[in-house]
């Protein structure tokens, strides 16, 4: 069965230094694997996603993640923190080889940016 | 613009009495889901549906049920509720391709006295 486990539940930097959510996974399948973020009394919002077709990806508001499968992790990184990237983030690994319709969520992390 | 909306937001209400969250896509997506969000557990997936008529249960599915009627719709039935069903509960949509994203709505969050 598919699993997924996010190693920092809270993570704090000062704002201006590099970010890492650490994230390890295990599948059955060659998996599809995501990073979503959610922020105060909002849903979800993708970051982004690895698909198998590079390993190193990139995602929106300078966030990036290489998927290791030697490792089985997929790391989230930034390399400079903002006040804006405070929020929760979700590691994320598809349950079926075909589809997305199943997700197995980690229970998150919590990133604190200092001033 | 491309959207989940469930309602209500936020609701306050006592053991037993029916509620219903409804959900609403208007992506024309095949999947819908509903989660729901406690500290410390990420999401559990309560039910899913593939397609209109086609519904299967997901992680917790266990005092929920739910519908899909409509493509565009997948509401949330909790017939009776309980305290232990007190929680902020997601619904999201995907297309039916693989590796595609799910779309999340902004959340319900539920408080069952």
């Amino acid at each position: 069965a598919q699993s997924v486990t996010q190693l920092d539940s809270h993570v704090s930097v000062s704002e201006g230094t590099p970010v890492l959510l650490r994230c390890n996974y295990s599948s059955s399948y060659s998996p599809s694997l995501f990073w979503y973020v959610q922020h105060p009394n909002k849903g979800l919002q993708l970051l982004l996603k690895y698909t198998s077709a590079a390993t190193l990806v990139k995602g929106i508001n300078g966030f990036e993640a290489e998927f290791k499968k030697s490792e089985t992790s997929f790391h989230l990184t930034k390399p400079s923190a903002h006040m804006s990237d405070a929020a929760e983030y979700f590691c994320v690994v598809s349950d079926h080889p075909d589809s997305s319709y199943k997700l197995i969520f980690g229970s998150g992390t919590r990133l604190l940016v200092r001033p | 613009e491309a959207q989940v909306t469930q309602n209500p937001r936020y609701l306050i209400t006592v053991t037993g009495k029916k509620l219903t969250v409804t959900c609403s896509q208007n992506m024309n997506h095949e999947y819908m889901s509903w989660y729901r969000q406690d500290p410390g557990l990420g999401l559990r997936q309560i039910y899913y549906s593939m397609n209109v008529e086609v519904t299967d249960k997901g992680d917790v599915p266990e005092g929920y049920k739910v519908s899909r009627k409509e493509k565009r719709n997948f509401p949330l039935i909790l017939e009776s509720p309980s305290p232990n069903q007190t929680s902020l509960y997601f619904c999201a949509s995907s297309p039916r391709q693989a590796a595609q994203p799910q779309h999340f709505g902004d959340g319900t969050r539920l408080s069952i006295l």
